[in-house]
């Protein structure tokens, strides 16, 4: 099985900081990697598909980066409206997901 | 407009059974695979199931093979998930989610509101 390793698994940023967050495979899974936000209370949403391919309709700050067996996902600038928890995905084996990364607001 | 709507959650005991049922519009329900992931509460998302769009190739997390089915009739736009020999640990909200996967790339592009599964005497 492959897993899926995020960090941080929490952090806490200024509105219009530059957020980070990296999602690392048990291995190689070439870029078969998804990013999805959770809001509290509801489903998930799509953000970022195939490492690096922005999800129609989602804002530009968000984007995301790697390939092989570690991987990036950015928010450029943080907004009130991003306080959420962000998983990683692979899809190479299966499906996995992140232990996720939760978002706050300082 | 894509919906899923997914329903047949409730209260169940150790060993009983379930049967989930996600109704899809707003697409052409079979050109897509469709998944089923899990949500422990206040826990992590977990990938449950997967099926095909013509139900030729279904997978299934090593948690739940030999007591959770995935089916779906594209006849009627739906998706199951038969859950039998329930857990505790099986308790969660249970969403449908879409996958274009048949044509190369796989995500989960749309999702259900989720139906809460609670597995307890």
């Amino acid at each position: 099985d492959i897993q899926m390793t995020q960090s941080p698994s929490s952090l806490s940023a200024s509105v219009g900081d530059r957020v980070t967050i990296t999602c690392q495979a048990s291995q190689d899974i070439s870029n078969y990697l998804n990013w999805y936000q959770q809001k509290p209370g509801k489903a998930p949403k799509l953000l970022i598909y195939d490492a690096s391919n922005l999800e129609t309709g989602v804002p530009s700050r968000f984007s995301g980066s790697g390939s092989g067996t570690d991987f990036t996902f950015t928010i450029s600038s943080l907004q009130p409206e991003d306080i959420a928890t962000y998983y990683c995905q692979q899809y190479d084996n299966q499906r996995t997901f992140g232990q996720g990364t939760k978002v706050e607001i300082k | 407009e894509v919906q899923l709507v997914e329903s047949g959650g409730g209260l169940v005991k150790p060993g009983g059974s379930l049967r989930l049922s996600c109704a899809a519009s707003g697409f052409t329900f079979s050109s897509y695979s469709m998944n089923w992931v899990r949500q422990a509460p206040g826990k992590g998302l977990e990938w449950v199931s997967s099926i095909s769009s013509s139900s030729s190739y279904i997978y299934y997390a090593d948690s739940v093979k030999g007591r959770f089915t995935i089916s779906r009739d594209n006849a009627k736009n739906s998706l199951y998930l038969q859950m039998n020999s329930l857990r505790a640990e099986d308790t969660a909200v249970y969403y449908c989610a879409r996958d274009p996967g048949d044509s190369g790339s796989s995500y989960f592009d749309y999702w259900g509101q989720g139906t809460l599964v609670t597995v307890s005497s």
